[in-house]
């Protein structure tokens, strides 16, 4: 089955500099790629994602990137603020979606004023 | 606010207990997802069901079930409860359920606590 390994663990940054998060998979099938912002007793919330036929996508200050052959994938975040402190989660998945859809362990990102 | 919701938001409870943790997906959305997060880990996916069936199984234990229902809110039901099961359990709803990429959209979770 797949497996998603995601790093680093934590991660520290000053306000206004770039974090970068970076996640690998397993299964060459996986063809879409989500990542997810939990705040601390919250449930976790979509923020971007991409999907295998794209190799890039941005959102004002987010940006995904995916090597497929690589099989890697990355959530830029730049112009850091302190409302960006929280864990994030990517995952990936292929069909059938349910019991393929395969999260990383989680980046603890702390964005310090 | 993803739309989803979940209650109750905590749950305390002794072991042995049965628990029932009550899911009302987005409207529009067929499919609901139950995941556990237990203390420092990630989301591990338990179970899937699609527009009342049963459409995948994960990391389940057999003292757990799930049902969705014809309004499609979904209920997770953990019996015979052990320390062990104290986590946050999320229940994440989408579109579809097969065949296409799709979004989860997650509630706020319940978090229960085995005493």
């Amino acid at each position: 089955g797949e497996n998603v390994e995601q790093h680093p663990s934590t991660l520290s940054v000053q306000e206004g500099d770039s974090a970068v998060i970076k996640c690998t998979y397993s299964d060459s099938a996986s063809n879409y790629f989500p990542w997810y912002k939990q705040e601390l007793g919250k449930g976790p919330q979509l923020i971007i994602d991409i999907r295998s036929n794209v190799g890039e996508k941005k959102d004002q200050r987010i940006a995904v990137t995916l090597n497929k052959t690589a099989k890697h994938f990355s959530l830029h975040i730049t112009e850091t603020q302190p409302e960006d402190s929280a864990v994030y989660f990517c995952a990936a998945s292929n069909p059938p979606y349910g019991q393929n859809f395969v999260f990383g362990p989680g980046t603890r990102l702390s964005v310090l004023p | 606010d993803s739309g989803v919701t979940q209650t109750p938001k905590h749950l305390i409870t002794a072991t042995g207990q049965r628990v029932t943790l009550r899911c009302s997906p987005r409207s529009g959305d067929l499919s609901v997802y139950w995941y556990q997060q237990s203390l420092d880990q990630g989301l591990q996916f338990l179970i899937q069901y699609y527009n009342g069936e049963e459409r995948a199984k994960g990391n389940i234990l057999e003292r757990f079930s799930a049902q969705q229902f014809p309004d499609l809110h979904s209920e997770l039901n953990l019996s015979s409860l052990e320390l062990g099961d104290s986590a946050l359990y999320f229940c994440a709803s989408s579109v579809a359920g097969a065949g296409g990429v799709d979004e989860q959209y997650f509630g706020p979770g319940t978090r229960l606590t085995v005493t």
